[in-house]
């Protein structure tokens, strides 16, 4: 079946503009996650979600960073004020939830702020 | 979450077994140990998890110590597109996962 899909899969933007990415999980699954990865290393947490209730956004850096969920299924992240140092590949990964714990990721989105 | 500890780099033959350890002494007893790769900039891709008995799919098998503070994930025999990082993560339930350094795994022909 279709897996995590991501839109746009690329995205070149200036310094201040903002920028939303979206994530698409598998069909049904409970659970949505959003990561970020910096070149030549792990992905690292940014928030995620349980049908549409934002569970931890602990790992957004700052205020600039906001993701929902508004129906349970497709996920938008926004960054606004775009900066150079948010450059960087942004993962979505989804899971079945209640207790299926194995996540799935998508393709990416590459962003890169001039 | 507890933290791992992994190799930053092995190298294994094709067609051999490839043997990945991890350390996770810190691990509680809710915590599973699980195993995703990337390769390339691909996204990461699950292999195999498991809590305290070892594991086997159709990818990898997952050998875990009995007091589970380290595990190896063996591929039985590597190919050249096995080459990839190798994530060794311990997680509790629904949670994020906290990916570190990995294992770059070089599979060489």
């Amino acid at each position: 079946g279709a897996g995590v899909s991501q839109s746009p899969r690329y995205k070149v933007t200036k310094r201040g503009q903002d920028v939303a990415l979206r994530c698409d999980p598998i069909s049904g699954h409970v659970s949505l996650y959003w990561y970020r990865q910096a070149l030549g290393q792990g992905p690292e947490f940014l928030t995620y979600f349980n049908y549409e209730a934002q569970q931890d956004k602990s790992g957004l850096p700052n205020d600039r960073f906001s993701a929902e969920r508004p129906e349970g299924s497709i996920s938008t992240l926004t960054i606004q004020r775009t900066e150079q140092r948010d450059s960087a590949m942004y993962r979505c990964a989804s899971s079945l939830g209640a207790g299926k714990r194995t996540q799935y990721f998508g393709p990416g989105t590459r962003l890169l702020v001039l | 979450d507890a933290k791992t500890t992994q190799p930053t780099s092995m190298d294994c033959a094709e067609g051999r077994a490839a043997n990945l350890p991890c350390n996770h002494s810190t691990i509680s007893g809710n915590e599973y140990v699980y195993w995703y790769r990337q390769i390339h900039s691909q996204g990461p891709q699950y292999i195999i998890h498991g809590l305290k008995n070892n594991e086997t799919n159709e990818m990898a098998s997952l050998i875990i110590t009995e007091d589970r503070k380290s595990s190896t994930l063996i591929l039985p025999h590597a190919t050249l597109r096995d080459t990839a990082v190798y994530y060794c993560i311990v997680s509790s339930a629904g949670n994020m996962l906290t990916f570190g350094g990995g294992t770059r795994l070089m599979v060489k022909p």
